[in-house]
């Protein structure tokens, strides 16, 4: 099937400690996204890439780090930096960049400070 | 700096009602409109996309229209469902990715 798979679904993350989020797409799209969501909130964005080893910071990427190596993965590292990690992960993908393209989200990563 | 509001941020209502949900944004300069529909704990579907150029889509019980001038939307439901209860997220795209409004969350009561 056709679309975009986030893993692991939930993720516990020590203090201190750097974590990945897996987000891959079959749907030869070129523009990925990563969203975080908290309770009762929108989505925000930390970081898009439009092409292949290139990315874009989004209005909250301290304490996160990506990297498009293939068109078809984009993962999302939360390091240590992130102080309140504890949220909802989104994982997108469009055609070809923001402007006029419907966007396909994945199932979403719960990730949990312990 | 775009911003995205949604009202109300809950709504309930009996099963048969018809229903409006409004979205406004500040910065009229964008590409497009969508909504969305959020399962809880799960990812988000894309309902219905209007282009800057366009008023209004429909896809079967759902219309969405777009005031693009004045930065509203309004997202209309006819004959709500207990199956419609979900929250409903309203994003623009202009010069940067999809700015989201918070949402509203909806509950259709049998």
């Amino acid at each position: 099937d056709g679309g975009i798979t986030q893993s692991p679904k939930y993720l516990f993350r020590k203090e201190g400690q750097n974590v990945t989020l897996s987000c891959e797409q079959n749907l030869n799209h070129d523009a990925m996204y990563w969203y975080r969501q908290d309770p009762g909130q929108g989505l925000r964005l930390i970081y898009y890439s439009q092409i292949v080893n290139d990315f874009q910071k989004g209005d909250i990427a301290e304490g996160y780090s990506v990297s498009r190596e293939k068109k078809e993965s984009f993962p999302l590292t939360v390091t240590s930096a992130q102080k309140n990690p504890t949220a909802f992960y989104l994982c997108a993908s469009s055609t070809t960049g923001h402007s006029g393209n419907t966007i396909y989200f994945g199932e979403g990563s719960w990730l949990t400070v312990v | 700096k775009q911003e995205v509001t949604q009202i109300p941020a809950a709504l309930s209502v009996p099963e048969g009602e018809n229903l409006v949900l409004n979205c406004s944004f500040t910065d009229s300069a964008i590409y497009n409109l969508q909504w969305f529909r959020q399962d809880p704990g799960k990812g988000l579907t894309s309902l219905l996309l209007i282009q800057s150029s366009q008023r209004e889509q429909t896809s079967g019980r759902l219309n969405a229209s777009l005031d693009k001038s004045s930065g509203r939307s309004t997202l209309y439901i006819a004959a709500s469902q207990p199956g419609d209860s979900a929250t409903y997220l309203c994003a623009v795209s202009g010069n940067t990715p999809l700015v989201f409004g918070k949402g509203t969350r909806l509950s259709v009561i049998a």
